[in-house]
């Protein structure tokens, strides 16, 4: 079985501009979720999408947004970037009971806002 | 809120030495506790998954148990080997969802 998959790894944008990033489950997992691991904070959960639904959310400004498609690929979208935004973003997938089962993550996107 | 500690931060041992790293989390009302690895600059690599009816796992050289009353967990290495070299966190899932709070790792270099 293929593992979780991110695209891209690195990216370099600049203050204001707008940024895309993906993440495709292992087959059959239906949810998705998206963290943020940065130095000084560690790792954050960002939110996690379930059936193309967000089922939760973590404490991050409206900037960033996320959604999934029937596949149950998903993508992440950060608006008006920060240099504060430079990061590692991880994608993690599951099958989607709560909490009972092991998530599986991805080798990340490395955002870095200049 | 769910607070996870990892001590300690930072944990260099020779080759050959047995360890173990710990992991305390303040809300005992966990599904599961999940220990990862990650190499620098790299994703997370899920090492066990201990369910909260259970008291340890084991895989390879590694030995996870968990005691959910203290808060605590510990993760076991037998025999290190400096490919070990990794960042180790700790993860628990939050009360009636999929996604984790995860601890601050304990950075381990095992010296050749």
């Amino acid at each position: 079985k293929a593992g979780v998959t991110q695209t891209p790894r690195y990216l370099i944008k600049t203050r204001g501009q707008q940024v895309t990033l993906s993440c495709s489950p292992i087959s059959g997992h239906r949810s998705v979720s998206w963290y943020q691991q940065t130095p000084g904070q560690g790792l954050q959960f960002l939110f996690e999408y379930f059936s193309e639904t967000q089922r939760n959310k973590g404490n991050f400004p409206g900037r960033f947004s996320g959604r999934q498609f029937s596949n149950s690929r998903s993508e992440m979208n950060v608006s008006t970037l920060e240099l504060g935004d430079s990061a590692l973003y991880l994608c993690a997938s599951s099958t989607g009971t709560s909490g009972k089962e092991t998530q599986y993550f991805g080798p990340g996107t490395r955002l870095l806002v200049l | 809120k769910q607070e996870v500690t990892q001590i300690p931060a930072a944990l260099s041992v020779p080759e050959g030495e047995n360890l173990v790293l710990n992991c305390s989390f303040t809300d005992s009302a966990i599904y599961n506790l999940q220990w990862f690895r990650q190499d620098p600059g790299k994703g997370l690599t899920s090492l066990l998954l201990i369910q909260s009816s259970q008291r340890e796992q084991t895989s390879g050289r590694l030995n996870a148990s968990l005691d959910k009353s203290s808060g605590r967990s510990t993760l076991y290495i037998a025999a290190s080997q400096p490919g070990d070299s990794a960042t180790y966190l700790c993860a628990v899932p939050l009360p009636g969802a999929n996604n984790l709070f995860f601890g601050t790792g304990t950075r381990l270099t095992v010296i050749p």
